[in-house]
This record gives C-alpha cells, sequence and structure tokens, in this order.
C-alpha cells in the first residue's frame, strides 16, 4: 500500500518551481505531505482532505486528485530552504484511520 | 514547550542485545507511531498505539517489541531477533489515531548501529 513519488531526485536553481507527484493504488481519505532535512525529524507541511482541497504553506501548495487517488505538490519561487526530502504519506480508506503510509521520498536540492 | 522526545540520538548495540529506544510526548496526544527509515525506503510502520494498553503490528513488527502503560511514553525494543537493526528510528505522535486529518508530530529520532 506504500504510495509511489516521483519523480526521486530534484535539482532547481534558487526561484525556479517543481512539482511532486503522490499516487496511490487505493482510495484514499487524506494525503500528508512532510519534509525531512538530513539527519532530523520529518516536519509536517499540510494535509489534503477527499474533495479535492488545495492547501497552502509558503510558497507551496498541494492538490489531491481523489478519483485518481493521486496528489501533487508545488514548490513555487524555491527557496534555498527548501531542500530536503519530501514525502508524501496516504491514508487509506477501509485502513485502521490515521495511519499513514508513506512514500519512498524525492529528494530536493536548490542551488543559489 | 510540547513536543515529542526521543533518547538516546545515537545507540550502539552488539549482536545479540536487546536495546530500548525512548519515546515521551507532551502532546497530550492519544496515537503514537514507531518507524524505521532506512536510505531510499522512506518510512516504514513498526508497531502503532492509539490508546493507552493497546498497539497494533505495522508492517515490519518482527524483531521488535513496544509497551504502552501510559499516554505520554511508548518505548521501543529492539530485540535479538530483529536481525538488521541498524537504522534511523523515528517516534510519533497524533492528536487522535481514530481521525482523519491530523497531522503526525516526529521525534528527533535515534541512530542505531550495531557494532
Amino acid at each position: 500500500q506504500q504510495p509511489v513519488q516521483s519523480p526521486q531526485a530534484v535539482i532547481l536553481r534558487e526561484g525556479e518551481d517543481a512539482v511532486i507527484n503522490c499516487s496511490s493504488s487505493k482510495a484514499l481519505y487524506s494525503v500528508h505531505w512532510y519534509r525531512q532535512k538530513h539527519g532530523e525529524a520529518p516536519v509536517f507541511l499540510m494535509i489534503l482532505l477527499k474533495g479535492g482541497e488545495q492547501k497552502g504553506h509558503e510558497k507551496i501548495s498541494a492538490s489531491f486528485n481523489e478519483k485518481k487517488q493521486q496528489s501533487s505538490l508545488y514548490l513555487t519561487a524555491s527557496q534555498l530552504s527548501y531542500s530536503g526530502t519530501y514525502f508524501c504519506g496516504t491514508e487509506p480508506r477501509g485502513s485502521t484511520l490515521g495511519r499513514l503510509y508513506f512514500g519512498r521520498g524525492t529528494q530536493l536540492t536548490v542551488w543559489p | 514547550d510540547g513536543g515529542i522526545t526521543q533518547s538516546p540520538k545515537y545507540l550502539f548495540r552488539k549482536e545479540g542485545q536487546n536495546v530500548t529506544l525512548s519515546c515521551e510526548q507532551n502532546l497530550n496526544h492519544d496515537a503514537m507511531y514507531w518507524y524505521r527509515q532506512d536510505p531510499g525506503q522512506g518510512l516504514r510502520l513498526i508497531y502503532y498505539s492509539q490508546i493507552v494498553n493497546d498497539f497494533q503490528k505495522g508492517d515490519i513488527a518482527e524483531g521488535y517489541s513496544v509497551s504502552r502503560e501510559k499516554k505520554e511514553s511508548f518505548p521501543l525494543t529492539v530485540t535479538s531477533a530483529q536481525k538488521n537493526p541498524t537504522a534511523f528510528y523515528l517516534c510519533a505522535s497524533s492528536a487522535q489515531g481514530g481521525a482523519m486529518n491530523t497531522e503526525a508530530f516526529f521525534g528527533q529520532g535515534t541512530r542505531l548501529t550495531v557494532v
């Protein structure tokens, strides 16, 4: 039930945009996004709920296509601080509520 | 400040030994989780607990054990039965394990190395 993230890695220049995708084979209640700096704890970015809600954090936004079980994270005008590994966590319908399945992560590197 | 605390940050274990990783939270969260992180693998769930005195196996529970005697504490024991225990271990908690849309708060992690 692990979701699939793409791409595995992204390299950007400061100010450029990026999109990270997360796809599940299961119908979902929600999708969570986290960012992790090397050797640190993952930090919560946002939750996307069924209904296609779009939420934002700084210049980071995301969408959730409930019918396709897909979510995308949009990083606009990237900053150096955006570097890290991004994980999506999915909450499938029919599984224990609150239990997340995490993707393998997308490593984002932003250069000056 | 409210948060979730893991200790120790680094832990070395000899083969054949059991070790216990500590996880404490003062967020008054009902649900707590243990994840294992290996390079390129993402976060894999070991055990989780939604209420005191109750816990369930995750995807990779073999060789691990937990207890939940207090709401704020969820220690993880890595037993000698775990054949490849070297990894980064993360503890997390969330407000309502039985409800949707509750973010997870993570501890700083424990890096376990078998020597």
